[in-house]
């Protein structure tokens, strides 16, 4: 069936590093794919999409590239803040009208 | 305004027990969710409600139970209570069903069974 695989973490980093959070799918077909993200005490919230492949999705100094070849669709940001640290979701959207979730990877960034 | 807003934020109670957690959405969508996150943060979808009509009912005992009073409010009953049970239980909306991918989450109920 489909699925999201993500790296565990927590990844903890110093402000303005460089983020990569890797996010591979299993999926039949084309999927569409998404970053959420989910600060503390809050609900999950959108971050980024794309809907076919060689696309970016972008938002927030946040990116991310459908990679068709590789299936995957990691997330990247070039210099994180503090006000970053939370935890991100990869999903994808299978033709049932479902989203199905990566278990999820905890971002701290320290000062 | 919260678009999203669930209750309780925190349940503890003891194995056996009957509870129920609310949902309601402001934004006049169509279609509701119930989402479980486990101990391991895995987020899986359980029910989805348009316009009060169940249309994804998961792989879930059957000791859950959704009640769709009208579309702006998506409840969760849950009888007999297990230790499995325990989770943070996330509600959401979209749009309409075929707008899923721009979900509106809740902030979250952590239920505790002891």
């Amino acid at each position: 069936g489909n699925s999201v695989t993500q790296m565990e973490g927590p990844v903890t980093l110093s402000e303005e590093a460089f983020l990569t959070i890797n996010c591979t799918y299993t999926a039949t077909g084309y999927p569409s794919l998404f970053w959420y993200v989910q600060y503390p005490g809050e609900g999950l919230q959108l971050l980024l999409k794309a809907t076919k492949a060689d696309d970016k999705g972008s938002n927030k100094g946040f990116e991310a590239t459908y990679r068709k070849e590789t299936t995957s669709f990691h997330l990247e940001k070039g210099s994180v803040q503090v006000s970053d640290s939370a935890v991100y979701f990869c999903a994808l959207k299978d033709s049932s009208y479902k989203l199905i979730f990566g278990s999820g990877t905890r971002l701290l960034v320290r000062p | 305004d919260t678009a999203v807003s669930q209750t309780p934020k925190y349940l503890v109670t003891q194995m056996g027990n009957d509870k129920s957690i609310k949902c309601e959405q402001n934004l006049g969508h169509d279609t509701m969710y119930w989402y479980k996150q486990d101990s391991k943060k895995f987020l899986k979808i359980m029910f989805s409600y348009n316009n009060k009509e169940l249309i994804i009912n998961e792989t879930v005992p059957n000791r859950f139970s959704p009640k769709s009073p009208d579309k702006a409010h998506l409840n969760l009953h849950i009888n007999s209570l297990e230790l499995g049970d325990s989770a943070v239980y996330f509600c959401a909306s979209s749009q309409d069903q075929g707008k899923v991918e721009k979900l509106f989450f809740g902030s979250g109920t952590q239920l505790s069974v002891l």
